[in-house]
């Protein structure tokens, strides 16, 4: 079946330094969607893609869709604490059924 | 956007037993679908219910274990039942926005089976 792959699974970084993570399909997307979980929280929605091409900032955040619509990133700049979480990527698919990558997990040493 | 309440936020049950969790959403929406977060993994969708039908389950997971309900358009259950330890985790309801530009998740039910 359909799969979104993630990557990193994990990221370690110091507070200051960029992130980025990186979503890829085998078939085209109707759209992306990305959601940060905090621990114990649940996912809570950033940002949905759907252009191919597009680009998408939210202050220190900047997403990505590929051109060919297969792929996404997601880049954060200069983190900070307050960043920690589990990032997913999810195929947005048809009628709020996500199909979710399995998440980048940022910790941030301050 | 909508307010979804979910509850309850944990519970601690003994195996062989049944959970029934509750989604309630402040406006009317035509789906809403349940999602299971294994520990330390990412969401994978159980079912989609929809008001007035059964509900489509996804593949690996059936009514008889994951019994799901949708008596009106603000309201689902889902049933854990004859729980085992391997049912311990995160289950948490969601609607799409009236848009159909972004999925809202209820706060989730974490469910640990002992």
């Amino acid at each position: 079946g359909q799969q979104v792959m993630q990557i990193p699974q994990y990221q370690h970084v110091q507070e200051g330094e960029d992130f980025t993570t990186y979503c890829n399909s085998s078939t085209t997307l109707s759209n992306i969607q990305w959601y940060k979980q905090r621990p114990g929280g649940h996912p809570v929605f950033l940002i949905q893609l759907v252009k191919s091409g597009e680009v998408k900032k939210q202050k220190r955040l900047t997403f990505q869709f590929g051109e060919a619509k297969k792929n996404s990133s997601l880049h954060i700049t200069a983190t900070q604490t307050t960043d920690v979480g589990t990032y997913f990527c999810a195929d947005g698919g048809s009628q709020g059924n996500l199909i979710f990558g399995k998440g980048t997990k940022l910790s941030v040493k301050p | 956007s909508a307010v979804i309440s979910q509850k309850p936020s944990r519970d601690i049950c003994q195996r062989g037993t049944s959970l029934t969790i509750q989604c309630q959403v402040d406006s009317q929406v035509t789906m809403m679908f349940w999602y299971r977060q294994q520990p330390g993994q990412s969401l994978t969708l159980i079912a989609t219910a929809n008001q007035g039908s059964e509900a489509t389950y996804e593949s690996g997971f059936v009514i008889d274990k994951f019994p799901i309900s949708r008596p009106n358009l603000t309201f689902s259950t889902l049933t854990v039942s004859n729980m085992s330890p391997e049912d311990s985790s995160i289950y948490l309801c969601s609607v799409e926005d009236q848009f159909g530009s972004r999925v809202l998740f209820g706060s989730g039910t974490r469910l640990t089976v002992v």
